[in-house]
């Protein structure tokens, strides 16, 4: 079945400095969701992400779309302490069976 | 706010008892899922309803079943439950927008 893998597993980093979470599938995507989960919260949507190589920005956040459409990666630039938590991609094969990823978490160290 | 209320938000219970949890929703979503969550695993799909009476099964459904009589409640039950099904359980939805899902708050349940 689809997997969905992310690396790494945990990142920290100093205040200031740039983080990028990667997500790679098993097979080919539809479609991808990037969401935050904030420590003892849950999940929150934070972009989706639909063509070959399509990139999008959030501020500090750039999401990227990988051109075969199996990986994804998600870059911060000059993390804050807000930026603390888990971040989940969400591979999609076009039902609506969504499958996340298996996480990076984010320390933040001020 | 998607109107997503799941409960009991925590519960206890012994190993072999039954336990049923219940998410509710106010905003008339088709589609309704249940995630369960453990350290070292992210979330993990048991199972998802595109409608009422209208389910299928998900990445980790064995000792899980789920039922949807109405379009505003989706049910998750453990016939039986066992340790291995300590873990916090979410539900969600799929709002208007593409491929949005939206969380209840979760619900802890430990297996004694």
């Amino acid at each position: 079945g689809q997997q969905v893998m992310q690396i790494p597993q945990y990142q920290h980093v100093q205040e200031g400095e740039d983080f990028t979470t990667y997500c790679n599938s098993s097979t080919t995507l539809s479609n991808i969701q990037w969401y935050k989960q904030r420590p003892g919260g849950h999940p929150v949507f934070l972009i989706q992400l639909v063509k070959s190589g399509e990139v999008k920005k959030q501020k500090r956040l750039t999401f990227q779309f990988g051109e075969a459409k199996k990986n994804s990666s998600l870059h911060i630039t000059a993390t804050q302490t807000t930026d603390v938590g888990t971040y989940f991609c969400v591979g999609n094969s076009g039902t609506y069976k969504y499958i996340f990823g298996t996480g990076t978490r984010l320390k933040v160290l001020a | 706010d998607a109107g997503i209320t799941q409960s009991p938000r925590h519960k206890v219970t012994e190993t072999g008892t039954p336990v049923t949890l219940r998410c509710h929703q106010t905003e008339n979503h088709r589609y309704m899922y249940w995630y369960r969550q453990d350290p070292g695993h992210g979330l993990r799909l048991i199972h998802y309803s595109y409608g009422v009476k209208d389910t299928d099964k998900g990445e980790v459904s064995d000792g899980y079943s789920v039922s949807r009589s109405k379009t505003e409640d989706f049910l998750l039950t453990l016939e039986s439950a066992t340790s291995s099904q300590t873990s916090v359980y979410f539900c969600a939805i799929l709002g208007q927008g593409p491929g949005e899902l939206f969380f209840g708050e979760g619900s802890r349940l430990t297996v004694l």
